[in-house]
């Protein structure tokens, strides 16, 4: 966790809201990946991103390699967005695969 | 689209038993992976494959081998099952390092 730090740890959202998410990284990020995975334990891939941005629904990701930060923007929050969100990158110089942060935890109230 | 299977969904084993995971995927993806997610942390790579037969270890590949006996498949031994041990061992695959899909996972005890 100590390579991909994810803040804030955890999240308490009311319903309608908007928060962001973010992660730093200190090994030279190529790629990110946010997931989310629900209580089930079941991980959805929510983006893959190249240095810029996507948006997808009422979520929106950023990805800056030059200053190594992610973030994750959650707009109009939902019950079903809660879950625990992980960020994770892919750096040529570091582990193949991708390297994950610890997660922000997300909990949306009524 | 396509489907990443697990299984089995739970194993249950004793200490010192080797234990075997599988997982299958259709999305005809190269690359494979296994990962381990202990309670409220992160996943950490064990063993990944990009093409059949290919083998290649991740960060916590000791305790572990893994076998990939086709394009489709990809296996992970728990070599010596450690007592108390709990976690999820969770499967995804990807073209080359691209965008990662995941199975459910194998929630493993050992006794």
């Amino acid at each position: 966790g100590d390579k991909v730090k994810q803040s804030p740890s955890a999240l308490s959202l009311q319903e309608g809201t908007n928060s962001a998410l973010r992660c730093n990284f200190s090994i030279a990020a190529t790629t990110v990946q946010w997931f989310l995975q629900n209580p089930r334990g079941s991980l959805m891939n929510l983006f893959y991103l190249v240095p810029g941005t996507k948006e997808n629904g009422r979520l929106k990701s950023a990805f800056d390699s030059k200053e190594s930060y992610s973030t994750l923007h959650i707009r109009d929050a939902q019950l079903e967005d809660s879950g625990t969100y992980f960020c994770a990158a892919e750096a040529d110089n570091y582990a193949q695969g991708l390297t994950f942060g610890l997660g922000t935890r997300v909990s949306v109230f009524p | 689209g396509g489907i990443i299977t697990q299984t089995p969904k739970f194993l249950i084993g004793q200490e010192g038993q080797k234990l075997t995971l599988k997982c299958q995927q259709n999305f005809n993806h190269d690359t494979m992976y296994w990962y381990r997610q202990d309670s409220g942390k992160g996943l950490r790579l064990i063993y990944y494959s990009i093409t059949e037969n290919d083998l290649q270890k991740g960060d916590l590949s000791e305790g572990y081998d893994a076998s990939r006996e086709k394009k489709s498949s990809f296996s992970l031994t728990v070599t010596s099952a450690q007592k108390n041990e709990m976690a999820v061992f969770l499967c995804a695959s990807s073209i080359s390092n691209e965008r990662l899909f995941f199975g459910h996972g194998t929630k493993l005890s050992v006794l």
